[in-house]
């Protein structure tokens, strides 16, 4: 059983920029959550799709957007990057559309924009 | 969705029983409460779940009393390795409706010799 895979781990980009970040879900589960954590904070809920759509969504502007594929792996896209968006992304897979039980998180990916 | 409110930080030694308490005064009905532990550069895992009384797995226990505005995660005998930030969360559980999943800033287990 393979779990949350992300990629990429590392990247560096300038504001302005656009950034895509994959993350391959844990065999099996069919809904994905993306999540942004800031240094020093707790992960922050961009949103969650379940069976390639979207069915939630936290207090994110526009230029964050998603993807998921027929094989649950997802995508996250962000345009017109910002300083600010800076941070750890984080994508978990689960079981269903159930927003808690347990999420299996990837390891990240690291974006810093300059 | 329920605020949390937990301790920011705590430190322990090794060996010891660590207790981190949660409060959520706005717990709805339907919401389940669920921890997660978060080492540096790494996704949070999940330790445990619950919805009242008491739940124990083979890491942790749960207690959770009856007006369920509050909780306590246990950490029996805690060692170096469980050195983390430890989340409280609150939400709806399993119930096919999405909600927002907010963890708060947590709680800085710092365990020493």
């Amino acid at each position: 059983e393979t779990g949350v895979t992300q990629s990429p781990t590392h990247l560096i980009k300038t504001r302005g920029q656009q950034v895509t970040l994959r993350c391959s879900s844990q065999s099996g589960h069919n809904t994905v959550s993306w999540y942004q954590q800031a240094l020093g904070q707790g992960p922050q809920f961009i949103f969650q799709y379940y069976r390639e759509e979207e069915n939630g969504r936290g207090n994110f502007p526009p230029r964050f957007s998603g993807l998921q594929f027929p094989n649950y792996s997802s995508e996250l896209n962000v345009n017109a990057l910002e300083l600010d968006d800076s941070a750890l992304y984080l994508c978990a897979s689960s079981l269903g559309q159930g927003m808690t039980g347990e999420l299996f998180f990837g390891e990240g990916s690291r974006l810093t924009v300059l | 969705l329920a605020k949390t409110t937990q301790p920011i930080s705590m430190d322990s030694y090794e060996g010891q029983e660590v207790n981190i308490t949660c409060s959520h005064n706005n717990i709805a009905t339907n919401d389940y409460i669920t921890w997660y532990q978060q080492f540096p550069s790494q996704g949070p895992r999940f330790i445990i779940q619950g919805y009242k009384t008491k739940v124990t797995n083979e890491v942790a226990s749960l207690f959770i009393p009856a007006d369920r505005k509050s909780s306590t995660l246990s950490l029996p005998r805690v060692s170096l390795s469980d050195t983390a930030v430890y989340y409280c969360l609150v939400g709806l559980e399993g119930t096919g409706t999405a909600s927002k999943l907010t963890f708060g800033t947590g709680t800085r287990l710092q365990v020493t010799l």
